[in-house]
């Protein structure tokens, strides 16, 4: 069964804790992304990778880390540097398709900070 | 920076009823636009992009460059189109997303 599975779907932090989400995929996409998703503020990009050992920040980057040391494997870390880091994240990858980028997404992880 | 606009957040529709998802873009160069729909308890998918100007499920999307618009269209509404619709726009290799407008389909 191809796709994208995110893991934990949820997940509870104290505050100052780091925590890592993960996302792996096996569609053999070369691209792959985070995205946080608020109410009412729609998706905004946190990091993306183009392909193994490279990525790039998105528009809210701060008191995050990610990294690509496999092509299939995106994981995020949430630091104690994010302010707020309660929200549904949401781990994407892209295949070139009939000349269009289009992206596959996971089913989602929750975090929660108590 | 790139923005995509939904200027509603909630539209309520009856069954049979035609319905118009607004979607405006600031691009001034040849966008790639989508529009990706979430059903209540599924993932996020794609719905159609602008590129393949197809119709899936009744809904089509004509790209108006003049207007930067790309607004979601179907004539006859149904109850299961009830979802989540997100408008986005890809620009080098990053997709920026709308704020969403949830679509709400009553009987």
């Amino acid at each position: 069964d191809g796709g994208i599975t995110q893991s934990p779907k949820y997940l509870f932090r104290k505050e100052g804790q780091n925590v890592t989400l993960s996302c792996e995929q096996n569609l053999n996409h070369d691209a792959m992304y985070w995205y946080r998703q608020d109410p009412g503020q729609g998706l905004r990009l946190i990091y993306y990778s183009q392909i193994v050992n490279d990525f790039q920040k998105g528009d809210i980057a701060e008191g995050y880390s990610v990294s690509r040391e496999k092509k299939e494997s995106f994981p995020l870390t949430v630091t104690s540097a994010q302010k707020n880091p309660t929200a549904f994240y949401l781990c994407a990858s892209s295949m070139q398709l009939s000349g269009a980028n289009v992206l596959t997404f996971g089913a989602g992880s929750r975090l929660t900070v108590l | 920076a790139q923005r995509v606009t939904q200027p509603e957040k909630l539209l309520s529709v009856f069954k049979g009823a035609p319905v118009e998802l607004k979607c405006n873009y600031s691009y001034s160069g040849s966008p790639e636009l989508f529009w990706y729909v979430q059903y209540s308890r599924q993932r996020l998918q794609l719905l159609l992009r602008h590129i393949s100007r197809e119709s899936i499920k009744g809904f089509t999307a004509d790209l108006n460059k003049g207007e930067t618009s790309f607004h979601l269209k179907k004539p006859f509404a149904q109850e299961e189109d009830s979802a989540m619709y997100y408008c986005a726009s890809k620009y080098g290799q990053n997709f920026v997303f709308g704020p969403g407008t949830r679509l709400s389909v009553l009987p």
